[in-house]
């Protein structure tokens, strides 16, 4: 079983919409985690962390996180086509940050 | 803002080599961490360091070494390259745990 899970994608948004991207993890003892943006080619680029139940809005983006239900989610208000990119979700306990596979997501004109 | 170098943007290597692919970030950050990442698999751990000439083994460290003589400097080795460690290799750094990493711009490395 993937320690964190998300769906491959891609997830279609037109221009100006909201892109709602979701990750569950297994792990209960997690203390961090944080969505990275990567486009293709390129390495990873932090976009939001969150430690705390609820929400965190940063600009356009607002991460959530629910502990007892174990996901997170990223949310991106008035999406551009330039978030268009891979976002991966990563999830820490004590010792190391373990990385989901990923959901492409394609915004159009 | 952090830096985090990695010595090659691309390498081509043949079956057998030994390889050797350096990391330095210009932070003075306490870890130190080694990913690759492939298609459908993402990035998986190889080892991680949180001291000077101290390294703890990942979820795949078979085939890999590492060494950290310096706090700035993470070295990966591929002991004997094989085709099935053609891969984006990333490295990256954190003060602390559980803060985010900040990542280096990968090595695309293949071996053939």
């Amino acid at each position: 079983q993937k320690e964190v899970e998300q769906n491959s994608g891609p997830l279609s948004v037109p221009e100006g919409a909201i892109a709602s991207l979701n990750c569950t993890y297994s792990d209960r003892g997690s203390q961090s985690f944080f969505w990275y943006r990567q486009y293709s080619g390129k390495s990873p680029e932090l976009i939001m962390f969150i430690y705390s139940n609820g929400d965190k809005e940063d600009g356009r983006f607002t991460a959530q996180l629910n502990k007892a239900s174990q996901y997170v989610s990223l949310l991106i208000r008035d999406s551009q086509p330039s978030d268009s990119a891979t976002y991966l979700c990563a999830v820490g306990g004590f010792q190391k940050l373990v990385f989901g596979t990923g959901t492409r997501l394609l915004v159009s004109p | 803002d952090v830096k985090v170098t990695q010595s090659s943007r691309y390498l081509v290597k043949r079956t057998g080599e030994k390889v050797f692919l350096e990391c330095v970030q210009d932070m003075d950050h306490e870890n130190m961490f080694w990913y690759r990442q492939d298609p459908g698999l993402g990035l998986r751990l190889i080892y991680f360091s949180y001291d000077v000439k101290m390294k703890e083994k990942g979820d795949i460290p078979e085939g890999y070494s590492v060494s950290r003589e310096k706090k700035e400097r993470f070295s990966l080795i591929l002991e004997s390259a094989s085709t099935n460690q053609t891969s984006m290799y990333l490295c990256a750094s954190t003060p602390s745990r559980g803060v985010p990493l900040h990542f280096g711009n990968g090595t695309r490395l293949t071996v053939t």
